[in-house]
């Protein structure tokens, strides 16, 4: 069990770029979630989803942020012109169930996003 | 909506101390807590998850603490040794929606030899 995977591990971005995150959630896992990690704000919920649909989207922001899982191996988080105050950890995180019996969180290891 | 606040965010013991860090949250409705491990180049790992049932709960060298009454969690890492330093982070479930953890700030603890 290779756990949680993201892709890539690092990217650098310019100004007004278009940046795109991986995530392939644990295989038989049916929940994935995507957090925001910086120093300031600690880690923020961005959204979720279960059984590839979304669920709950109410932390990310409205514009230029997007999520999509189109199949039960991969999700990606797409940042359409990047700022710098993009900069941060994306975190991609799976569990089991994702419902109320509240499973535990199986974290990637982040992408690191450095927008220039 | 849920609001979690972690102390201290840094955290310098000596081996074999004792190390306590708390979050408070703000919804009395929460019902899940976790503590979540994070060391330097490594993903989180769940250290523990907390019943709102339970108060006192034991883990291998820590025990989680739970006060309803002043929503309040806490995790006490007793005898602390070098291995234990990395960051640290409480989350609740938030009662909207129980899959979505709202977390702590985070603590970064050192453990000195």
């Amino acid at each position: 069990n290779a756990g949680v995977i993201q892709t890539p591990r690092h990217k650098v971005t310019g100004k007004g770029q278009e940046a795109t995150l991986w995530c392939e959630p644990i295989s038989g896992h049916s929940a994935v979630f995507w957090y925001r990690q910086t120093i300031v704000q600690g880690l923020e919920f961005l959204t979720y989803f279960r059984n590839q649909a979304p669920i709950d989207d109410s932390g990310m922001p409205k514009e230029r942020f997007s999520a999509q899982m189109p199949n039960q191996s991969h999700s990606t988080l797409k940042i359409q012109s990047t700022q710098p105050q993009d900069s941060a950890v994306y975190l991609c995180a799976s569990s089991l169930d994702g419902g109320v019996s509240n499973e535990r969180l199986f974290f990637g290891h982040g992408t690191k996003l450095s927008v220039l | 909506g849920e609001q979690v606040e972690q102390r201290p965010p840094h955290l310098s013991v000596r081996e074999g101390d004792s190390a306590v860090i708390t979050c408070t949250y703000t919804d009395p409705n929460s019902y899940y807590f976790f503590w979540y491990k994070q060391e330097p180049g490594a993903s989180l790992q769940l250290l523990m998850k907390v019943f709102s049932s339970t108060e006192i709960n034991e883990g291998q060298g820590f025990t989680v603490l739970l006060n309803k009454k002043d929503k309040r969690l806490s995790l006490n890492l007793t005898a602390a040794h070098p291995g234990d330093s990395a960051a640290y982070f409480c989350a609740v479930s938030a009662p909207s929606s129980f899959s979505k953890l709202v977390f702590g700030q985070g603590t970064s603890l050192s453990v000195v030899p």
